[in-house]
Parts: C-alpha cells; structure tokens; sequence
C-alpha cells in the first residue's frame, strides 16, 4: 500500500526566507504526487501536481516541487515566504496510478515570523 | 465557478443523534469524494462516486455511516447514530474525469465541522 511521509510537523520561517517542506512517498510504481495547502477553516487547495515529465514542478503563488526518484521525495520550495504562506501543507500519493484515490501525509504546519 | 459546497459549516449533535451532512460539487463533475480529518488519523478518503454511484466504500468506518449521491449535483454523508468519536472535519471534493483518471484534479470544500458530544 502507497503512503506518505512529512517529517516535519511544524516549521518556522521568517518572512522573505526560503522554505523547503518534506515530504517522502512510499509506491511500488510511478506516483502521481500532490501538494496541497489548507488555511485555517477552510478546504484544501491544490498547490501543484506531478504526473509525468519535467521533474520540477511549477505550482501556484509561486511554489515549486522536485520529484526525485532516486530519494523518493516530493520537497515543496518557495525562495521567499510571504506572511500569508501561513498554513498547513499537506502532500500526497495518488494510488493505482491514479489522482482519485489519495493518500495524504500528516501534513506540515507552517508559522511565519513577522 | 462557486466551487464545492458543504452545509452545514457547523454541526454539535449529541450521542445517538443522527446527523446529515450535505455536498454539492462543482458543476460538470463526475466524481465526488468524502473524507474526513482528525487529528488522530490525519485526512482519510472515506468512499467516493462516479457519475452518482458508489465506487469504493472501503474507507466507511462503521455501517453507522452511509453515503448517497441520488443526482449529479447532491450527496450527503449520513451518521446514525453519532459517537463523540466521530467529531471530525468532513470533507467533500470532486473532480472531472480526464484520462482515465490520471490527471484528474480533486477540488475541496470548505469541510463541516462536527463535534458529537
């Protein structure tokens, strides 16, 4: 069975740093990877996704994701945080080669200092 | 587009009490998705539809729970009867079928949020 693994529970960054956000997949075939984010109280949005191809991966509000086989990883990266990137991020597998059936981390919460 | 609508945003019921929870996904959809969150367990899928019928229940943890999607643009998740440990965020989302599903992107809900006391 896929599963996902996010190391880090909370994390905090000041604002205009970088961020890296892990996240670590366990699947016996190719995986469909996804990073999501949810802000407090509300659903969850759909940061960026991988299916195939170019293994950087551009995403919305100026995120990006790296799909490294070799590490089975899928780190979320942004060069400078903005106070409004404070949320938590979830990751996740989709099963059967598919992006129906998810599988998500634990998720990371991330703080940003002023 | 208005997205995914959940109501109630809200639900405090207490043990034994039945309780509905309601979803209209975005317009065009065919599948539909329930999850739910805790803190214990994280965000598990809990059955999801296509095209208005059942696909995999799998997740459903108890026959206390019951879901149904009797047309394109309504499901409820139902819960008889509730448990405090059912307290939870419940989630619908829905995505558009595109390439046998491999590219498909779930959008979510703002969830409900029940507590059961």
């Amino acid at each position: 069975a896929q599963s996902v693994t996010q190391p880090d529970i909370h994390i905090t960054v000041s604002e205009g740093a970088s961020l890296e956000l892990r996240c670590n997949y366990s699947y016996g075939a190719t995986p469909y990877l996804f990073w999501y984010v949810q802000s407090p109280g509300q659903g969850l949005q759909l940061l960026l996704k991988y299916f195939s191809g170019d293994t950087l991966v551009q995403g919305i509000k100026g995120f990006e994701a790296e799909f490294k086989r070799s590490q089975s990883s899928f780190n979320l990266r942004k060069p400078s945080v903005h106070w409004s990137d404070a949320a938590e991020y979830f990751c996740a597998v989709g099963a059967y080669g598919s992006a129906r059936q998810l599988t998500f981390g634990s998720g990371t919460q991330l703080t940003v200092l002023p | 587009d208005a997205g995914v609508i959940q109501s109630p945003r809200h639900e405090v019921t207490e043990m034994g009490q039945e309780v509905t929870l309601r979803c209209k996904p975005i317009s065009g959809h065919d599948y539909l998705f329930w999850y739910r969150q805790t803190m214990m367990r994280g965000l598990e899928l809990l059955i999801y539809f296509n095209n208005n019928v059942p696909i995999d229940d799998s997740g459903m943890p108890e026959d206390r729970f019951s879901a149904k999607m009797p047309n394109a643009s309504f499901s409820t998740l139902k819960i008889q009867p509730s448990e405090p440990r059912d307290s939870a965020v419940y989630f619908c989302a829905s995505s558009l079928n595109q390439r046998g599903g491999r590219t498909d992107t779930q959008y979510f809900g703002p969830g409900t949020r029940l507590t059961v006391l």
